[in-house]
């Protein structure tokens, strides 16, 4: 079995001030890894992706994210938020049919 | 556009009735996924296709979803017997087996439904 679970429902930062939306996961083979944003009334967009090449993956936007398998974890992170980040994060595992395994979502606010 | 598209955007039935979905993925693309996403939770997976075939089914919430792929292109979704708890939106995503995205899903902007 396989899952995700996003640590955060509601994150809220100043904008210009670091974001962390945390992810931890769960599965029993080498995992593909993906976050995804989802803007009020638009799709859902592909942010970043780790599929077992380097453990520090670098997105759009300015976010990054870090696969660390000691402990299972796969943080976003942007070094400094802006108005327009705000939105819906999901962090994603991908299953043996690639179907993908979404975690409950973080809602990020910035603040200005 | 070349991107996912689905219709329609939105629909309100009422409890009983049948409805379907439509989905266009991006043209090039082979496998084909629905997700179902209720409010404030993500997406689950419902159901996919490898060109016309479909491979995983055993997600379907019920016998009463079911989906086509007919001609390995479009998909429809339908829900026969809606009830109030089908209300959510509905998302179709498409992908490139082997190509450069590797595996990458494309998300429409989904179809909202809503049962009275």
């Amino acid at each position: 079995a396989q899952s995700v679970t996003q640590l955060d429902s509601h994150v809220s930062v100043s904008e210009g001030t670091p974001v962390l939306l945390r992810c931890n996961y769960s599965s029993s083979y080498s995992p593909s890894l993906f976050w995804y944003v989802q803007h009020p009334n638009k799709g859902l967009q592909l942010l970043l992706k780790y599929t077992s090449a380097a453990t520090l993956v670098k997105g759009i936007n300015g976010f990054e994210a870090e696969f660390k398998k000691s402990e299972t974890s796969f943080h976003l992170t942007k070094p400094s938020a802006h108005m327009s980040d705000a939105a819906e994060y999901f962090c994603v595992l991908s299953g043996s049919a690639r179907q993908l395994t979404f975690g409950s979502g973080t809602q990020l606010t910035v603040l200005p | 556009d070349t991107g996912v598209s689905q219709d329609p955007r939105h629909k309100i039935t009422k409890r009983g009735q049948n409805v379907t979905f439509r989905c266009d993925p991006i043209s090039e693309h082979n496998r084909l996924y629905w997700y179902r996403q209720t409010l404030g939770q993500g997406p689950e997976f419902l159901t996919y296709f490898q060109n016309e075939a479909q491979l995983e089914k055993s997600r379907l919430l019920s016998d009463r979803f079911s989906a086509e792929r007919p001609k390995g292109s479009f998909s429809t979704l339908e829900i026969q017997r809606t009830e109030q708890g089908d209300s959510a939106m509905y998302l179709c995503a498409s992908s490139l087996v082997g190509g450069a995205t590797y595996n990458e899903q494309f998300f429409g902007p989904g179809t909202r439904l809503t049962v009275l």
